[in-house]
């Protein structure tokens, strides 16, 4: 098993819709989560963090966190063909080192 | 303020070659990490530091790959010799504490 599992997709919504992106991981003792954006050919982009159970927004951007569940999710509202990129999934583990263990990401496709 | 700085943007190289990648990190920042990205294993860490000093180098591949930290505004990755399996894009990463992950352009390596 993976640490850190996102299915790598293509996920595809068109413009205007609710992208749902999902994130499962390993390490129960987990305490800081991550959702980073990236362009082809760009490097990783942070666009949120979040560290206790609940919803956490930012513009179109809502991530939430069920520790119980070991489920992070990423919810795009308004998609945008912009938003199309890869979202990588990460996490710091139980031993709060600092150490990123990132999933393998998923594709977001927003048509137009 | 500036983000992270990495040197050369792009890399290409003959196998057996030395090769060095140079990072700069966010000024204040305490922790420093070197990663490499590549479409068959995703996002890698490799190494990295906390004020200077390597914390776990367990992601570095070979022998051949070697990376320092003399002071707080610089690190080198060096592969030496090269070969074709490490043309990648290599990655550095800076953060305060153990909080968000900033990550700077990336080198593209290309070992022929």
């Amino acid at each position: 098993q993976k640490e850190v599992e996102q299915n790598s997709g293509p996920l595809s919504v068109p413009e205007g819709a609710i992208a749902s992106l999902n994130c499962t991981y390993s390490d129960r003792g987990s305490q800081s989560f991550f959702w980073y954006r990236q362009y082809s050919g760009k490097s990783p982009e942070l666009i949120m963090s979040i560290y206790s159970n609940g919803d956490k927004e930012d513009g179109r951007f809502t991530a939430q966190l069920n520790k119980a569940s070991q489920y992070v999710s990423l919810l795009i509202r308004d998609s945008q063909p912009s938003d199309s990129a890869t979202y990588l999934c990460a996490v710091i583990g139980s031993g709060n080192t600092g150490k990123l263990i990132f999933g393998q990401g998923t594709t977001l496709q927003v048509k137009p | 303020d500036a983000g992270v700085i990495q040197s050369p943007r792009h890399e290409v190289t003959e196998m057996g070659q030395e090769v060095t990648l140079r990072c700069k990190p966010i000024s204040g920042h305490d922790y420093l990490f070197w990663y490499r990205q590549t479409m068959m294993r995703g996002l890698e860490l490799l190494i990295y530091f906390n004020n200077n000093v390597p914390i776990d180098d367990s992601g570095m591949p070979e022998d051949r790959f070697s990376a320092k930290m003399p002071n707080a505004s610089f690190s080198t990755l060096k592969i030496q010799p090269s070969e074709p399996r490490d043309s990648a894009v290599y990655f550095c990463a800076s953060s305060w504490r153990r909080n968000e992950q900033f990550f700077g352009p990336g080198t593209r390596l290309t070992v022929l």
